[in-house]
């Protein structure tokens, strides 16, 4: 089945500094990529829509300065935690979708800012 | 290794009742999820189990037994609208997502 790669799998950063994520499509072509923020036994949370070549469409309550997500090519798309701070601390995860297929899931991002 | 079974389809009758299986091999557990995604959007979370039992919510609930590396769905009073997608997600001991492929449900009148 279609592969989603997530990286880094976790990642601790000090509080006030940036972090990226990226997530890649390895086998198909991701038209449409969505990323979401999970707390400890809370429900996935959509963050934002992004669609190759154009702007990330967010949630409400979202904040787009502060969650920067790039979508510049069809594989790749990257979510940036500008000044992190201790509640941003959480699991990050994101999916890709071609057209003709559904949504397929990274691995999730494990942050802690301390 | 690591590995997440479920049915790849299965077929119900508006009205019935539906059990989906989620079978998982993984390193360590920090949970299991389950997730609805109909075709051509985004999933969305139903139901999460940590500890052994059943959770009930509405029509729908998820049942996990620790030690048989097992969990159910089961949704009642089928809608037509419940066709969809059923993903089982396991969290290990990484805190990573172990993603099943999925349960393709589909309702007949």
């Amino acid at each position: 089945g279609a592969v989603v790669s997530q990286h880094p799998s976790w990642v601790i950063c000090k509080s006030g500094t940036s972090v990226k994520i990226e997530c890649r499509s390895l086998d198909f072509q991701a038209t449409t990529m969505f990323w979401y923020r999970q707390f400890p036994k809370q429900s996935l949370m959509l963050m934002a829509t992004s669609n190759e070549g154009s702007k990330a469409t967010y949630e409400q309550g979202v904040e787009k300065d502060k969650f920067l997500i790039n979508h510049a090519s069809l594989t790749l798309s990257t979510l940036t935690v500008t000044s992190a701070h201790p509640e941003d601390s959480s699991f990050y995860i994101c999916s890709a979708r071609s057209r003709e297929t559904e949504a397929f899931f990274g691995q999730g991002t494990r942050l802690t800012v301390v | 290794g690591q590995n997440i079974d479920q049915p790849t389809e299965m077929t119900a009758t508006e009205g019935a009742i539906v059990q989906i299986n989620c079978t998982y091999q993984t390193s360590g557990f920090n949970g299991l999820f389950w997730y609805q995604q109909h075709a051509g959007e985004a999933p969305t979370f139903l139901s999460y189990n940590v500890l052994d039992g059943l959770e009930e919510k509405g029509r729908f609930s998820s049942f996990l037994s620790r030690s048989k590396g097992y969990s159910y769905l089961l949704l009642k009073e089928l809608q037509m609208k419940d066709s969809a997608s059923y993903l089982c997600a396991v969290m290990d001991s990484n805190y990573q997502l172990i993603w099943g492929a999925g349960t393709k449900l589909i309702i007949k009148p």
